[in-house]
């Protein structure tokens, strides 16, 4: 039931935009993103609930589409503090299913 | 309003020893889940836990680990016999209510676990 993220790592320059994608190959009701700075536990971003529900956190957006299966975590002109690696999460019965995560780093 | 709290921060064993990880969730929690993460990986669930009671241990492996959360004090997560393999920093998380498709959880700064 893992979530399976892509890419696996991206390098940007301060500024510059990305794209960060989460896919399920079973239904998906809701999706969390987290972030976590290395050696640092994961920070809560975004909960996305089903129904297409776009959400926001500073210049960091996410989408939700359910037919699809899958999210996308938008980061829009990157600052050098969106370095860490982003984990989407699933939730199941009594557990979230974290994806295999997403390296990014942004530099001067 | 403390958040999440884990210790210690950082344990080492030798190999046959026991580990002792401690988590006191927020304040008004209880609900724990603990998870563990290898270095370059994701978060692998381990156990969900409330109050005196197991919910879901689906994640754990069959021998040398056990968890607690009794009605007073932390939750604990034993390792018995530590092996190499055990490596890994251990995360708990805490949570108000048991439905997470629409609530966050909240994470401690994790125990990282060495053995020698």
């Amino acid at each position: 039931q893992q979530p399976v993220q892509s890419p696996q790592a991206v390098i940007l320059r301060e500024g510059e935009d990305a794209v960060i994608n989460c896919s399920s190959s079973k239904a998906l009701y809701s999706v969390h993103w987290y972030r976590q700075k290395h050696g640092e536990a994961p920070v809560f971003l975004m909960i996305l609930l089903k129904g297409g529900e776009q959400k926001g956190h500073e210049k960091i957006s996410a989408s939700f589409n359910e037919k699809k299966q899958q999210s996308s975590l938008y980061l829009t002109a990157s600052q050098l503090s969106y370095s860490g690696t982003y984990f989407c999460g699933t939730a199941g019965a009594n557990n979230l299913f974290f994806g295999t995560g997403t390296r990014l780093t942004v530099i001067p | 309003n403390a958040g999440v709290m884990q210790n210690p921060r950082h344990l080492v064993r030798r190999r046959g020893q026991e580990a002792r990880l401690r988590c006191s969730p927020m304040k008004g929690h209880s609900h724990v889940y603990w998870y563990r993460q290898l270095p370059e990986e994701g978060l692998k669930f381990m156990v969900y836990l409330q109050k005196e009671n197991i919910i879901d241990e689906s994640g754990m492996p069959k021998e040398r680990f056990s968890a607690e959360f009794p009605k007073e004090g932390p939750s604990i997560l034993r390792i018995q016999q530590v092996v190499r393999g055990d490596s890994a920093a251990y995360f708990c998380a805490s949570s108000p209510l048991p439905e997470l498709s629409n609530q966050p959880q909240h994470f401690g700064d994790g125990t990282r676990l060495s053995i020698l």
